[in-house]
C-alpha cells in the first residue's frame, strides 16, 4: 500500500530565507505526487504537481523516485506562504493518499 | 470559492444521535469524496463515490455512512456507531477517480460533541 510521510509537523523559517517542507512515500510503482496547502480561513486546494514541473508562487518541487521523495522548495520566504502543506500521492488507478502536513510559519 | 459548498459550519452530536453532513457540487464531477482531517494525522478518507449510486469505504469507513442518489449531492452521516466524531469533515470533488485529477475541496464541516 502507498504512504506518505511529511517528518515536520511544523517548520519556522525567516522572511527571505530558504525553505523546504520534506515528503517521503513509499510506493513501488510510479506514483503521482502533489502538494496541496490551506492557508488560514481558506479551502485546501492544489499547489502543484509533479506532472507538470512548474513554479506555484516560486515553490518547485522535484521527484526523486531514486530517494522517492518529492520535497517543496521555496529559495525566499514569504510571510504570505505560512499555510499548512500536504504532501499526496495517487497510485495508478487508486484514489490520493494524503501525508500528515506541515504547518509552516514564516516570521517577518 | 464556490462551486462545492458544505453545510453547517459547525455541528453539534448528542450521545447517540446520528447527524448528516451535507456536500454539494455544481462543477459536473462524477467523483466525490469525503476526508476527515485531525491535528497531526493529515486527512483520512472517509468515503469516495466515483459515479451516481455507487460508492466505496475509504481507510476510515466505520461509524459512517453515505448515498450519492443524484451527481451533485454526496451526504454523509456520522452514526452513533462512531465513538470519536469529533473532527473536520472535508468534502471533495474531481472530474474522475485517479489519473492524476485535481481536487477541489469544500469549506469543511466541524463536528463536535456534546
Amino acid at each position: 500500500a502507498q504512504r506518505v510521510t511529511q517528518p515536520e509537523k511544523l517548520l519556522s523559517v525567516f522572511k527571505g530565507a530558504p525553505v523546504e517542507l520534506k515528503c517521503n512515500y513509499s510506493y513501488s510503482g510510479s506514483p503521482e505526487l502533489f502538494w496541496y496547502v490551506q492557508y488560514s480561513r481558506q479551502r485546501l486546494q492544489l499547489l502543484l504537481r509533479h506532472i507538470s514541473r512548474e513554479s506555484i508562487k516560486g515553490f518547485t518541487a522535484d521527484l526523486n523516485k531514486g530517494e522517492t521523495s518529492f520535497h517543496l522548495k521555496k529559495p525566499f520566504a514569504q510571510e504570505e506562504d505560512s499555510a499548512m502543506y500536504y504532501c499526496a500521492l495517487i497510485a495508478s488507478g487508486s484514489r490520493l493518499t494524503f501525508g500528515e502536513g506541515t504547518q509552516l510559519t514564516v516570521n517577518p | 470559492d464556490g462551486g462545492i459548498t458544505q453545510s453547517p459550519k459547525y455541528l453539534f452530536r448528542k450521545e447517540g444521535q446520528n447527524v448528516t453532513l451535507s456536500c454539494e457540487q455544481n462543477l459536473n464531477h462524477d467523483a466525490m469524496y469525503w476526508y476527515r482531517q485531525d491535528p497531526g494525522q493529515g486527512l483520512r478518507l472517509i468515503y469516495y463515490s466515483q459515479i451516481v449510486n455507487d460508492f466505496q469505504k475509504g481507510d476510515i469507513a466505520e461509524g459512517y455512512s453515505v448515498s450519492r442518489e443524484k451527481k451533485e449531492s454526496f451526504p454523509l452521516t456520522v452514526t452513533s456507531a462512531q465513538k470519536n466524531p469529533t473532527a473536520f469533515y472535508l468534502c471533495a470533488s474531481s472530474m474522475r477517480t485517479g489519473g492524476g485529477e485535481t481536487q477541489y475541496f469544500g469549506p469543511g464541516t466541524r463536528l463536535l460533541v456534546l
